[in-house]
């Protein structure tokens, strides 16, 4: 079935260095979220990536969409302390049932000061 | 406005019992979704709704059930909770499709001894 991967599982980084999480589908996506989840907390959305090549900022996140749609990266650059959590990227289901989403395991991130 | 909610925050059952988990939205939103999370797995689908009166399966949809009777909220029944149903419930809410962030709520986490 449909799957979508995500790598690292887990990345533990002194405050100031950067971060990236990569997020690989099985199958073309016609687009892909990102979420973030506090430890403790619920999963919150970032972005939304539609267009092949597609890369997006806010402040220090970098996010981009692979030229076959099929992959997309998170880069985080100087880390916070506040960046700490688990971040998931996410892809329409294209079998099964439509409106629904299919979540990667997640990246978590720790941030040591 | 408070977004999504869930009740209980926490519960704690034996084996054989049953519950229900109730979500609520004020969003106004047609789609709701039911997710567990489990250590490693991320979010997995376990039924969702596309509008008042309707349900569909998700990823893992055994041992559950849901009701949408009233379009602000969604029901997740546990008719015999087996120690494998031990997670954390998200619901989550969103106002169309796979083109829409999902909202979601605080969790429920479940505990079956």
């Amino acid at each position: 079935g449909q799957q979508v991967m995500q790598i690292p599982q887990y990345q533990h980084v002194q405050e100031g260095e950067d971060f990236t999480t990569y997020c690989n589908s099985s199958t073309t996506l016609s687009n892909i979220q990102w979420y973030k989840q506090r430890p403790g907390g619920h999963p919150v959305f970032l972005i939304q990536l539609v267009k092949s090549g597609e890369v997006k900022k806010q402040k220090r996140l970098t996010f981009q969409f692979g030229e076959a749609k099929k992959n997309s990266s998170l880069h985080i650059t100087a880390t916070q302390t506040t960046d700490v959590g688990t971040y998931f990227c996410a892809g329409p289901a294209t079998s099964g049932g439509y409106n629904k989403l299919i979540f990667g395991a997640g990246t978590r991130l720790a941030v040591h000061p | 406005n408070a977004g999504v909610t869930q009740t209980p925050k926490f519960r704690v059952l034996k084996t054989g019992q049953s519950m229900t988990l109730l979500c609520a939205q004020d969003m106004n939103h047609e789609y709701m979704y039911w997710y567990r999370q489990d250590p490693g797995m991320g979010l997995r689908l376990i039924h969702y709704s596309v509008g008042e009166g309707t349900t569909a399966k998700g990823e893992v949809p055994d041992g559950y059930n849901v009701s949408r009777l009233k379009k602000q909220n969604f029901l997740l029944g546990l008719e015999s909770a087996a120690p494998s149903q031990t997670s954390v419930y998200f619901c989550a809410s969103s106002y169309g499709g796979n083109y829409n962030e999902q909202f979601f709520g605080p969790g429920t986490r479940l505990t079956v001894l």
